[in-house]
């Protein structure tokens, strides 16, 4: 069964400090993963995308990184700040067009504490 | 930067009444979406539209969902009698391809 898990549920850091979430995914065939951010109240906001043979993508202070053969990913927070507390989920598409076996992991609950 | 908008921001129904929420995708979108997203659970993915009609549909989106994009820019959604589950998040998106999609600011959807 396709799933994408992700760790940690939730998580708390300082302002300032760098963080790392955890997304792993079973979806097979793959065509390519997002990562997201969600303000409380909002829509998905997309960070990054990657495909197949991409190991790593910057944003600004996000950094995704894929690793196909293990089918896990990560994505970094450098230098948190204030505005980065939101959920952040992992989305993985599957090897061919279709919306509907796009697979939303449940989020990392992110809190930056001042 | 275009975005997608979304109206309106909340609505309150009761049980049994019907809700049409309306969106205005980014003008060059060629595929539109509907997901919700219940209190605490994951994002679900409710139906897409593409070339004025339906592409795919979920086991959600049954005979009581459906949607419309009557004037080439408004994106609707109707829930033609609500039921308690049905209250949610619904977030509109739209995409010039079937890869990045982007999202509205959603409606929060309270049934009672």
């Amino acid at each position: 069964k396709n799933q994408v898990e992700q760790s940690p549920q939730s998580l708390i850091i300082l302002e300032g400090k760098n963080c790392t979430l955890q997304c792993n995914y079973t979806v097979s065939p793959f065509s390519n993963l997002r990562w997201y951010k969600q303000d409380t109240g909002r829509g998905p906001v997309s960070l990054t995308i990657m495909t197949f043979s991409e190991n790593t993508k910057s944003n600004g202070r996000y950094t995704a990184t894929l690793d196909a053969d293990t089918k896990q990913s990560s994505l970094h927070i450098t230098a948190s700040q204030l505005s980065d507390s939101a959920s952040y989920i992992c989305v993985v598409s599957p090897g061919y067009s279709s919306a509907s076996k796009i697979i939303f992991g449940s989020g990392t609950r992110l809190s930056i504490r001042p | 930067e275009p975005e997608v908008t979304q109206t309106p921001s909340h609505q309150v129904t009761q049980m049994g009444q019907e809700v049409i929420l309306r969106c205005v995708p980014i003008s060059n979108h060629l595929y539109f979406y509907w997901y919700r997203q219940i209190l605490g659970q994951k994002v679900e993915f409710l139906v897409s539209f593409y070339n004025n009609e339906i592409s795919e549909k979920s086991e959600i989106f049954d005979d009581q969902f459906s949607v419309e994009r009557p004037d080439g820019s408004n994106f609707t959604l109707k829930i033609r009698s609500t039921k308690l589950e049905d209250s949610a998040m619904y977030f509109c998106a739209g995409s010039w391809t079937t890869e990045t999609q982007y999202f509205g600011p959603g409606t929060r959807l309270l049934v009672l």
